[in-house]
């Protein structure tokens, strides 16, 4: 089956940029989605077709996507974007498929 | 407004069956593929199920077999049958919009499942 694997947690100070990671087989092949997710909140989209801002999302939010690795890229990270982020692709074999996500504390 | 109104969750005894239903309104509903999408508590997302514009359905393997997803267009809706229900089914069972590509630009609040005796 096909995984995406992110790293559980990441921290940032406030102004600075903040990277996660998201890893898989070839990953550059496919399309990558982020997700933010705020605690007792549904899940909100901020990136899809790996650099891609949906209408509403601050420009601070970027992605990328290359080899076996995508990027999401939170620049001048504010309080207010301390959640849990998700990376999302599909697979042909496994459908879609989430990474398991990564707290992003923001201190 | 674009929306997405989940119902049909509640707490149902292991081997059971339970329908949900996901109500969509603000956008033409035939037009988007939709998604089931499920996180228990404290956890990570997992895709569930997938239908296209055309009806066509995937499943992810620790539901194929046992759950159905459908949808009537005429009545803006999306459902999900749940058959043969497991423990390790309980959590909440969120409805989103899917773009084609596989992403998933609008979620509704949720509705929790809980398979328990």
């Amino acid at each position: 089956s096909f995984d995406l694997t992110q790293p559980p947690s990441v921290s940032v100070s406030p102004g600075q940029t903040a990277s996660i990671t998201c890893s898989g087989d070839k990953l550059g092949d496919k399309y990558v989605c982020w997700y933010q997710q705020k605690p007792g909140q549904s899940p909100v989209l901020v990136i899809y077709q790996d650099d891609k801002r949906p209408s509403g999302i601050p420009e601070r939010f970027s992605g990328s996507n290359s080899g076996n690795t995508a990027t999401l890229t939170i620049s001048g990270t504010q309080a207010m974007d301390e959640a849990d982020y998700y990376c999302q692709a599909w697979d042909s074999s496994t459908g879609v498929v989430f990474g398991g996500g990564t707290k992003l504390t923001v201190l | 407004e674009v929306h997405l109104v989940e119902s049909g969750g509640g707490l149902v005894q292991p081997g059971g069956s339970l329908r949900l239903s996901c109500a969509a309104s603000g956008f033409s509903f035939s037009s988007y593929d939709m998604h089931w999408v499920r996180q228990t508590t404290g956890k990570g997302l997992e895709w569930v199920s997938v239908i296209g514009k055309a009806a066509d359905t995937s499943y992810s393997g620790s539901v194929n077999g046992r759950f159905v997803i459908s949808r009537e267009n005429a009545k803006n809706s999306l459902f999900l049958q749940m058959n043969s229900l497991r423990a390790g089914d309980t959590a909440i069972y969120y409805c989103a919009r899917g773009l084609g590509d596989s992403s998933m630009d609008v979620w509704g609040q949720g509705t929790t499942v809980t398979v328990s005796s």
